[in-house]
């Protein structure tokens, strides 16, 4: 099992360019989450997406769009890139609330810089 | 608004002590607690969790002790050894049903050998 994967893992972005950051799991897992992270910092929910076909707006979600494209894959675009989002993005997923053991497994992260 | 937070952001120890990073949470609610180690260029890597219904649970070398009357959590590692070195973070479970988490800012852990 490879478990969470992300691309890519370095982006360099000008200020108004979009991107979009890939996330996929192989743990058959419902939830899946989006996180950044920034220097000293602990990690934020900017987007999570509890089952397949919903998302919900988690911290800091403002400048982001997110797509549960299907179980597997969630994506988290940047419409605008602005210097405010060069960060380091994590993706999680975890089983359901319900499960006995539901804790969140993470991705290597994308180091996105803004210019 | 809710928050989790550390009381010490770096913690150096030697090679074969006991190790014991805090946390303090804000949210009386919350019902789930994580600790995650992440290593430099890495995404966290859970470590333990607890729930709200115990006050002690322990894993190979590691302990998680949860103090719900004063809202304070701690991990303790046994026989710190040098891939220990990382940071710590503690996470709270607030979102009921939708899991979740709030991190804390993170702890250092640094092991002199």
């Amino acid at each position: 099992n490879a478990g969470v994967t992300q691309t890519p893992k370095f982006q360099v972005l000008k200020t108004g360019q979009s991107m979009t950051l890939q996330c996929a799991q192989d743990m058959n897992h419902n939830s899946m989450y989006w996180y950044r992270q920034d220097p000293g910092m602990g990690l934020r929910l900017i987007y999570y997406s509890a089952s397949e076909g919903t998302t919900d707006k988690g911290e800091v979600p403002n400048g982001y769009n997110v797509s549960r494209l299907n179980k597997r894959e969630f994506s988290l675009r940047l419409e605008s890139a602005a210097p405010s989002q060069t960060s380091v993005y994590f993706c999680a997923s975890s089983k359901a609330r319900q499960a006995s053991s539901y804790e969140q497994y993470f991705g290597p992260g994308t180091r996105l810089t803004v210019t | 608004g809710e928050s989790v937070g550390l009381h010490l952001p770096t913690l150096s120890v030697q090679e074969g002590d006991n190790s014991i990073i805090n946390c303090a949470y804000s949210n009386s609610a919350s019902d789930y607690f994580i600790w995650y180690k992440q290593e430099s260029g890495k995404g966290p890597q859970f470590i333990i969790d607890i729930r709200s219904n115990m006050d002690k649970r322990q894993g190979q070398r590691v302990t998680v002790l949860l103090n719900k009357t004063v809202k304070h959590l701690s991990l303790q590692i046994a026989a710190t050894q040098p891939g220990d070195s990382a940071v710590y973070f503690c996470a709270e479970n607030y979102g009921g049903a939708t899991n979740k988490l709030i991190f804390g800012t993170g702890t250092l852990l640094a092991v002199q050998p």
